[in-house]
């Protein structure tokens, strides 16, 4: 039974590009969650979606950034011209719904030249 | 959520129980506790949670006081393999989001 899946692992992209994260829940889980890390601080809750909707995105910085959970595929978070302030341990995790245990993916590590 | 209360740090000698302490006066009756916790540079592991009944399994037993102001979660025989931030979280069984505080971080020592 495969874990949370995130890819990829670690992604780099110049100040102005964009940046695509990619995570996979496990198999029957319907609800996705997104953190972030910073650098030498807290996981920080960003954004909560199930199949084809926003739940909770009240972490979710207000320009730039979009989350998606389409009926068929992964979870996408968007970032849109990417700064530095962006670089970042992403982190997604996934509940089966209904119950709170949330299972986190490996993460993928922003980096913003 | 409750809010928690965690020392910032702890050590542990390898191969002795590791007692990782939590307040969390505020919790309210439909709240359970929830331990996670992350080694460095890895996501968030899920290791136990309980509402009043103190509970094992095959990472750690949790033991929450009787009047659920403060729990314990034990790793009974600590590896350096356990090294790592935990976090204990207060949180209604609901779908909602984890607020993560700073946790403890537990060395392991050799």
């Amino acid at each position: 039974n495969a874990g949370v899946m995130q890819n990829p692992r670690h992604l780099v992209r110049r100040r102005g590009q964009e940046a695509r994260l990619r995570c996979s829940p496990m198999k029957g889980h319907s609800h996705v969650y997104w953190y972030r890390q910073l650098p030498e601080e807290g996981l920080k809750f960003m954004v909560y979606l199930q199949k084809e909707n926003i739940i909770d995105e009240s972490g979710m910085p207000k320009e730039r950034f979009s989350a998606e959970f389409p009926k068929e595929g992964p979870s996408i978070l968007r970032i849109q011209q990417v700064v530095r302030g962006d670089s970042a341990a992403y982190f997604c995790a996934s509940s089966p719904g209904g119950e709170d245990t949330q299972y986190f993916g490996p993460g993928t590590r922003l980096t913003v030249l | 959520d409750a809010k928690t209360t965690q020392p910032t740090s702890m050590d542990c000698a390898e191969g002795r129980a590791a007692n990782l302490p939590c307040n969390h006066s505020t919790i309210s009756g439909n709240e359970y506790v929830y331990w996670y916790r992350q080694i460095h540079s890895q996501g968030p592991q899920y290791i136990i949670h309980g509402l009043k009944n103190n509970e094992t399994n095959e990472m750690a037993s949790l033991i929450i006081t009787e009047d659920r102001k403060s729990s314990t979660l034990i790793l009974p025989h600590a590896t350096l393999r356990d090294t790592a931030v935990y976090y204990c979280i207060a949180d209604s069984n609901r779908d909602d989001k984890i607020i993560f505080g700073k946790g403890t971080r537990l060395h392991i020592l050799p």
